[in-house]
């Protein structure tokens, strides 16, 4: 799996957009990018994913860049909840064979009041 | 999102003692499962990949004999600490993964050993 890049952390105020970076310059041409989120004390959750379009759901958007060599995930109006060390991921993204996700160091946001 | 329950959240044990830790997928098979450790601190280290029907397979470093792994059905997998020493206080974490391959995971089991 391609090696990523993280800010080990970040601060944003409440209410505005928290825009979280990495870098991924090796990443191949079947390796999607997968983002979770660890709030303390909790097991990870998964947030988005996405191969080469940019992304959206109800949690966050995922920007990645024309030559997938980074991507940035969007919480569009952070709030206190959402303090937690965020994780990129790359890897393959089909179902076969034996995928499994390695976590690096992440980024930790605070959201500030 | 896909659901896993992982059970008991917490334990205290004594050392010497064996543990066993419950992980299920509660609205979907998981043919896969991953079990986790993550010390004050740090980050998720993989422990092992839990295959239905098959032997799990170790990452590097982890003795198979003292954490062992059963996946006896497509929502079920457990870990087994087993003569727990308190070197093994850690946080441990299950995660299932999806026909979609997506990891989904539990909340996590804080295991203390006195």
């Amino acid at each position: 799996d391609a090696k990523t890049t993280q800010p080990p952390s970040m601060d944003c105020a409440e209410g505005r957009a928290a825009n979280l970076p990495c870098n991924h310059s090796t990443i191949s041409g079947n390796e999607y990018v997968y983002w979770y989120r660890q709030i303390h004390s909790q097991g990870p959750q998964y947030i988005i994913h996405g191969l080469k379009n940019n992304e959206t759901n109800e949690m966050a958007s995922l920007i990645i860049t024309e030559d997938r060599k980074s991507s940035t995930l969007i919480l569009p109006h952070a709030t206190l909840r959402d303090t937690a060390v965020y994780y990129c991921i790359v890897r393959v993204g089909n179902s076969g064979g034996y995928q499994k996700v390695t976590f690096g160091t992440g980024t930790k946001l605070q959201v500030i009041p | 999102g896909a659901v896993v329950s992982q059970h008991p959240s917490r334990v205290i044990c004594k050392s010497g003692t064996s543990v066993k830790i419950e992980c299920r997928s509660l609205d979907f098979q998981a043919t896969t499962m991953f079990w986790y450790r993550q010390f004050p601190k740090q980050s998720l280290m993989l422990m092992a990949t839990s295959n239905e029907g098959s032997k799990a397979t170790y990452e590097q470093g982890v003795e198979k004999d003292k954490f062992l792994i059963n996946h006896a059905s497509l929502t079920l997998s457990t870990l087994t600490v087993t003569s727990a020493h308190p070197e093994d206080s850690s946080f441990y974490i299950c995660s299932a993964r999806t026909s979609g391959n997506i990891q989904y995971f539990g909340a996590g089991t804080r295991l203390s050993v006195l």
